[in-house]
């Protein structure tokens, strides 16, 4: 079945202390980007990715760190989180870079504490 | 990037059509009309996009202003499942979908 799955779906954690969400499809998709969802603000870009070994900032990248060593997969990583990461993060990817449409993970619950 | 505008929120009744209304005045030329939703604890699914004709496939249809400013999403018969945020969005070259804050859809049985 073609998805993208991203890990932990729920986490709560303590200020400062590293995390990393995963994020893989299975659809050898070209594009991936990470979004957060907060209420009233809808959902912003953190970071993209066009190919491997290519990202770039989206919206709000501040605090958030990304990589993609491979096509699969693109990690977000909050290296100190703060309280105001407290969202709920979702992953996405599109087959071809600037067309198409977006498959979307299920979310990922962040709880900063 | 150009913004759009949506109704904070409709209602509709169950097997009846909806009609979800989008304005974007600054469109630009090169710009995509994309619909999404977002059903309650799930992520944003594709639901229609469109340039300038009227689009249609098995999740709805699209209509476009003949301006282009201002485009709607047409349910053809809501169901219970249709319950959703419908988020409106122009794609440029960009690589960002701005979402905005959609329509909260709720259908009534």
């Amino acid at each position: 079945e073609a998805q993208v799955t991203q890990n932990p779906r729920y986490l709560i954690t303590v200020t400062g202390k590293k995390l990393t969400v995963t994020c893989s499809q299975n659809m050898n998709h070209e594009y991936m980007s990470w979004y957060r969802q907060d209420p009233g603000l809808g959902l912003r870009q953190i970071y993209y990715s066009m190919n491997v070994e290519v990202t770039d900032k989206g919206d709000v990248p501040e605090g958030y760190k990304v990589s993609r060593k491979e096509k699969r997969n693109f990690p977000l990583i909050l290296e100190s989180p703060s309280p105001n990461q407290t969202s709920l993060y979702f992953c996405a990817s599109r087959r071809q870079v600037y067309t198409g449409e977006l498959f979307f993970g299920e979310g990922s619950r962040l709880t900063v504490l | 990037d150009a913004k759009t505008t949506q109704p904070n929120s409709m209602e509709s009744n169950e097997e009846e059509p909806v009609h979800l209304p989008c304005n974007h005045s600054t469109i630009s030329g090169t710009d995509y009309i994309h619909w999404y939703r977002q059903l309650p604890s799930q992520g944003p699914e594709y639901v229609i996009h469109g340039l300038t004709s009227n689009v249609n496939n098995r999740m709805a249809s699209l209509a476009i202003a003949e301006d282009r400013k201002s485009s709607t999403l047409i349910l053809h018969r809501a169901t219970l499942r249709d319950a959703a945020v419908y988020y409106c969005i122009l794609k440029g070259g960009a690589n960002n979908l701005f979402f905005g804050t959609g329509t909260r859809l709720t259908v009534i049985p």
